[in-house]
């Protein structure tokens, strides 16, 4: 089955703990994008990546790293996590691009404390 | 980026269909437009995408007026699964940076 997953579902950490949230899809896409949601404001992006070890930032980058060392894989890496990072997260990818049919993972729930 | 224009919320009933129109009026030439519905706590759903003209598939229509600086979204006969946020998306076919916004959130009623 074609699909995004992501690992792990629901995170409660406490501040300045390193954490990484994986994302892998099944489809050879080779775009893949982080995005962020908050009550009211939407869905904002943090990082994409066109191919592999292409990545660049979205509108809301700071305070998060990415990698794109394989075409499958996109992790999202809080170095130094705050409270005002705790949000629902959503790894996407698309055959080519952003305007392609993306494909969104389940979802990720991060608690900071 | 092109920016859109959606109400925030439209109350609708089963059995109705429902039109939500979005406005860019700085679209560029190369900008697709493109609609994804999401409920709640899951990722977002891609459902149609057009440049000009009417675009149906299975789900929706997508009405877009000659100077494209506005859309529709009609979905025919609403059902209650049908509540979600719909969100409408403009942008180029290669860019990699995609702006959402808030989106317009459906309620349908019985």
């Amino acid at each position: 089955e074609a699909q995004v997953t992501q690992n792990p579902r629901y995170l409660i950490t406490v501040t300045g703990k390193k954490l990484t949230v994986t994302c892998s899809q099944n489809m050879n896409h080779e775009y893949m994008s982080w995005y962020r949601q908050d009550p009211g404001l939407g869905l904002r992006q943090i990082y994409y990546s066109m191919n592999v070890e292409v990545t660049d930032k979205g509108d809301v980058p700071e305070g998060y790293k990415v990698s794109r060392k394989e075409k499958r894989n996109f992790p999202l890496i809080l170095e130094s996590p705050s409270p005002n990072q705790t949000s629902l997260y959503f790894c996407a990818s698309s055959r080519t691009s952003a305007q392609e049919t993306q494909y969104f993972g389940p979802g990720t729930r991060l608690l900071v404390l | 980026l092109a920016k859109t224009t959606q109400p925030i919320s439209m109350d609708s009933y089963e059995g109705q269909e429902v039109n939500i129109t979005c406005s860019h009026n700085n679209i560029a030439t190369n900008d697709y437009i493109t609609w994804y519905q999401q409920f709640p706590s899951q990722g977002p759903r891609f459902i149609i995408q057009g440049y000009k003209t009417k675009v149906t598939n299975e789900v929706a229509s997508l009405f877009i007026p000659a100077d494209r600086k506005s859309s529709t979204l009609s979905l025919p006969r609403v059902s209650l699964s049908d509540t979600a946020v719909y969100y409408c998306l403009v942008g180029k076919g290669s860019q990699g940076n995609l702006i959402f916004g808030k989106g317009t959130k459906l309620s349908v009623k019985p």
